[in-house]
């Protein structure tokens, strides 16, 4: 079945020490998001790639970047991770250009910061 | 900037009963609007999406309406079952804002047997 991977699902990581998530589609979709997600809140967005274009959100603090070194996969780097980082990390897919633009989401990855 | 509201924000019904979520939202130059449902510590599932040159979508037990001059849509539940307790979420897709969707807060819902 065609689908968004994310691994790990759980992520522990010291506070300061650099971490790395990843995201895999089989969809061959043209977009990727990530998407941070807190406690009973809505999914915000924080960047996205249509193909190798970066689209970064005004408000997305350095410390997050990203990586897509093909169509298939998608990285976030966390550079040094604070207490307020620890949150569920949502990737997701789409076609991109054109009106019909369905979503799909993987799994997440749940971050814990010590 | 769009914003996406969805109210209420908790539900509780008991088994068997029909409901309705409610999502608003405030510039009416969308392309598409999305249904989800997010089961706790979960990703989310898409469960319906209406083009913004539809009316309605229906799957199964599941019904969206879209109104977008007034910038609504309802997600109508029939019959609902406790496997239907999740926090559904709608977003929305602007004319104006490329590929990004905006979301709303979700509504958590909770079947009671």
């Amino acid at each position: 079945d065609a689908m968004v991977i994310q691994n790990p699902r759980y992520q522990v990581t010291q506070f300061g020490k650099p971490v790395t998530l990843s995201c895999s589609q089989t969809l061959n979709h043209n977009v990727m998001y990530w998407y941070q997600q807190k406690s009973s809140q809505a999914p915000k967005l924080l960047f996205h790639y249509y193909d190798k274009d970066f689209n970064n959100e005004a408000d997305t603090p350095d410390n997050f970047q990203s990586r897509r070194p093909n169509t298939s996969f998608c990285f976030l780097d966390i550079r040094s991770p604070g207490l307020g980082d620890a949150a569920m990390y949502l990737c997701a897919t789409s076609r991109g250009g054109s009106s019909y633009n369905e979503q799909f989401f993987g799994p997440g990855t749940r971050l814990t910061v010590l | 900037k769009q914003e996406v509201t969805q109210i209420p924000a908790a539900l509780s019904v008991p088994e068997g009963e029909n409901l309705v979520l409610n999502c608003s939202f405030t510039d009416s130059a969308i392309y598409n609007l999305q249904w989800f449902r997010q089961d706790p510590g979960k990703g989310l599932t898409s469960l319906l999406l209406i083009q913004s040159s539809q009316r309605e979508q229906t799957s199964g037990r599941l019904n969206a309406s879209l109104d977008k001059s007034s910038g609504r849509s309802t997600l109508y539940i029939a019959a609902s079952q406790p496997g239907d307790s999740a926090t559904y979420l709608c977003a929305v897709r602007g004319v104006d804002t490329g590929n990004q969707f905006y979301f709303g807060t979700g509504t958590s819902l909770t079947v009671i047997p």
